[in-house]
């Protein structure tokens, strides 16, 4: 599996934006960039994949680099809900497991 | 969204017995699920896959005698954990693919303690 790299902390403020990278020079073509968060006690919750065009969806958009080796997502305003463990994860079609990296730890502060 | 649950939401048990943990999913079917363990402040760690009807497949140092995984039907997969020991105290999580294999949806997670 294609290993990702992403900061280990972040912070932001209420209801401002939130960029977090991720880094994914070994990505095949056939690899999708998945996201998923995870508030404390509970499983991964779902955010969005993407495959080469950006997307967007109710939860958060997601911008990937021309040449896919890099992908951020982002969270247009931050709330005191979104602060999670923000794993970015790559899986070709139809792939089996996922392997989760040490994720971002998101802090959002009031 | 697809939705999978998980039973119990935590549990407590004393050293050498038994535990068992459902996951189903509640409005899909699942040909695969996964089932990971995490411990704290720690990443999320794969233990097997698990296809409906046929054998788990277990990842590298997972004890297979240990961790029975039976996914008898689409829509659940247990979990037994076999005469526990503290050092099984974990969060121990599952996840189900839906038909299309694109996502994994994951179930809200259980606590296992060990006394």
């Amino acid at each position: 599996d294609a290993k990702t790299t992403q900061p280990n902390s972040m912070e932001s403020n209420e209801e401002e934006p939130v960029h977090l990278p991720c880094n994914h020079s070994t990505i095949s073509g056939t690899d999708y960039i998945h996201w998923y968060r995870q508030l404390p006690s509970q499983g991964p919750e779902y955010v969005i994949h993407g495959l080469t065009s950006n997307v967007n969806n109710r939860m958060a958009s997601l911008a990937i680099a021309e040449d896919r080796k890099s992908s951020t997502l982002i969270l247009h305003r931050a709330t005191l809900r979104d602060a999670a463990v923000y794993y970015c994860i790559l899986s070709p079609i139809y792939g089996q497991n996922f392997v989760f990296g040490p994720g971002t730890r998101l802090s959002v502060l009031p | 969204g697809a939705v999978v649950s998980q039973h119990p939401s935590r549990v407590i048990c004393k050293s050498g017995t038994s535990v068992k943990i459902e996951c189903r999913s509640l409005d899909f079917q699942a040909t695969t699920m996964f089932w990971y363990r995490q411990f704290p402040k720690k990443s999320l760690m794969l233990m097997a896959t698990s296809n409906e009807g046929s054998k788990a497949t277990y990842e590298q140092g997972v004890e297979k005698d240990k961790f029975l995984i039976n996914h008898a039907s689409l829509t659940l997969s247990t979990l037994t954990v076999t005469s526990a020991h503290p050092e099984d105290s974990s969060f121990y999580i599952c996840s189900a693919r839906d038909s299309q294999g694109y996502e994994q949806y994951f179930g809200p997670g259980t606590r296992l303690t060990v006394t």
